[in-house]
């Protein structure tokens, strides 16, 4: 079965410190993972991907993943954090069988503090 | 390019009452999907499909119905509200099968059930 495990419901950074979102996945092959964000009363961003190729990937607004298989992991970072980031991210998995539907996590809530 | 659109964006309902929620897609995109969103479970998937013609369940389809009427439209019927389906709906397409298999969401409908 599959599943995504977001640690910490709500992470509040002081403005231009370290974002450290987590996320941990099970799935019985080697999924595709997704980080998405959530601006208030707004639909839901690609920030990132990995399908397979680099384990570190970049993606928009900064913000960077790592996808480590022996952890089953897909941690987003960003150096610096800053005001526009306050939002809720999602993180989400792609089991690759059947529809590609994505599972998703409960989501974080990030508070940027100035 | 619209992308994904959904109307209406907001709705009240009294138990009991029906409504179908319309999705409409630009992108040529063969997936789609209607997905839930509750406060601390992040989203959920109702029902998908994966082609035209063709539909499916998800997670948590009791109390809804849904057609694919086309390639482009996707809706979500609710046949008799209830209090428990108040939340917030959601959308997406499927790029395809490629390396992307990136989910487009599109603004959402704001359903309450009272």
């Amino acid at each position: 079965a599959q599943s995504v495990t977001q640690l910490g419901s709500h992470v509040s950074v002081s403005e231009g410190a370290l974002v450290l979102l987590r996320c941990n996945y099970s799935s019985s092959v080697p999924p595709y993972l997704f980080w998405y964000v959530q601006y208030p009363n707004q639909g839901l961003q690609l920030l990132l991907k990995y399908t397979s190729a680099a384990t570190l990937v970049k993606g928009i607004n900064g913000f960077e993943a790592e996808f480590k298989k022996s952890e089953t992991s897909f941690h987003l970072t960003k150096p610096s954090a800053h005001m526009s980031d306050a939002a809720e991210y999602f993180c989400a998995v792609n089991p690759r069988t059947g529809a590609n539907n994505l599972f998703f996590g409960t989501g974080t809530r990030l508070t940027v503090i100035p | 390019n619209a992308g994904v659109t959904q109307t209406p964006k907001f709705q009240v309902l009294k138990t009991g009452q029906s409504m179908t929620l319309q999705c409409a897609q630009d992108m040529n995109h063969n997936s789609m999907y209607w997905y839930r969103q509750d406060p601390g479970m992040g989203l959920r998937l109702i029902y998908y499909s994966a082609s035209e013609g063709t539909t499916d369940k998800g997670e948590v389809p009791n109390g809804y119905n849904v057609s694919r009427l086309n390639k482009r439209e996707f809706s979500l019927r609710l046949e008799s509200a209830a209090p428990s389906q108040t939340s917030v709906y959601f959308c997406a397409s499927l790029r395809g099968s490629d390396s992307s298999y990136e989910q487009y969401f599109g603004p959402g409908t704001r359903l309450t059930v009272t």
